[in-house]
């Protein structure tokens, strides 16, 4: 079963305008959530995250947004670049349980063209 | 600085044989986690690490899965008579403390023929 889903694949975006991502979980104990980015041939880089006790998280051109009550959480990238073309991963983490182990999503392929 | 190194980058074997995975995390890191990356999917946990002690193996999927870190620093992931079932991508990571960032490695992706 599934405790983090991101159900697109794949998404392809103009550069300059918005991509939006989006990831539902199930696990209500998950109170922290991060976003990783992955190049090819390469580890996930850890891109930005949110607490559970916020709706909101800004940094820079990033913003994730998480609706607790949908247990839905989202990352906009605005304005794309072409940069920004790599695989996205969800994750998530109950800070209660011990250890933060992360449970990630199955990851969004993002192709922004030039 | 450098960052989170693991070797073999590629490992192929026959099935059967013993593998060891290596993880060199970042100086300094406390915590050291194991994930395992199916194609198309996200890092799975397998097990982690408070400077030597094993605190978690839940994710390791059978006893033929095992992990140590003995002075606290370098991990290896042994997983012995391998199957084809095993070939995937492993992934280390590491974090300052538990409840911190935690940065990965570029994997060792193994392939059990």
């Amino acid at each position: 079963d599934q405790q983090v889903k991101q159900n697109s694949p794949s998404l392809s975006v103009q550069e300059g305008r918005i991509s939006i991502l989006n990831c539902d979980y199930t696990n209500s104990m998950f109170d922290y959530f991060l976003w990783y980015k992955k190049y090819p041939a390469e580890g996930p880089t850890f891109l930005i995250s949110i607490s559970s006790i916020k709706d909101k998280n800004e940094d820079g051109r990033f913003t994730v947004f998480l609706n607790k009550s949908a247990k839905h959480l989202s990352l906009h990238i605005v304005p794309s670049q072409p940069g920004d073309s790599a695989v996205y991963f969800c994750a998530a983490s109950a800070s209660k349980a011990a250890g933060n182990k992360l449970t990630f999503g199955g990851g969004t392929r993002v192709l922004v063209k030039p | 600085g450098a960052g989170v190194s693991q070797s073999p980058r590629y490992k192929v074997t026959k099935r059967g044989q013993d593998v060891a995975l290596r993880c060199d995390p970042i100086s300094g890191h406390v915590s050291l986690y194991w994930y395992r990356q199916a194609l198309g999917q996200g890092p799975e946990f397998l097990t982690y690490f408070n400077y030597e002690a094993q605190q978690d193996k839940s994710g390791l999927p059978n006893d033929r899965f095992s992990a140590e870190r003995p002075e606290g620093s370098i991990s290896t992931l042994t997983i012995q008579r391998t199957e084809q079932r095993d070939s995937a991508m492993y992934r280390c990571a590491s974090a300052g403390h538990v409840q911190e960032t935690q940065y990965f490695g570029p994997g060792t992706r193994l392939l059990v023929l």
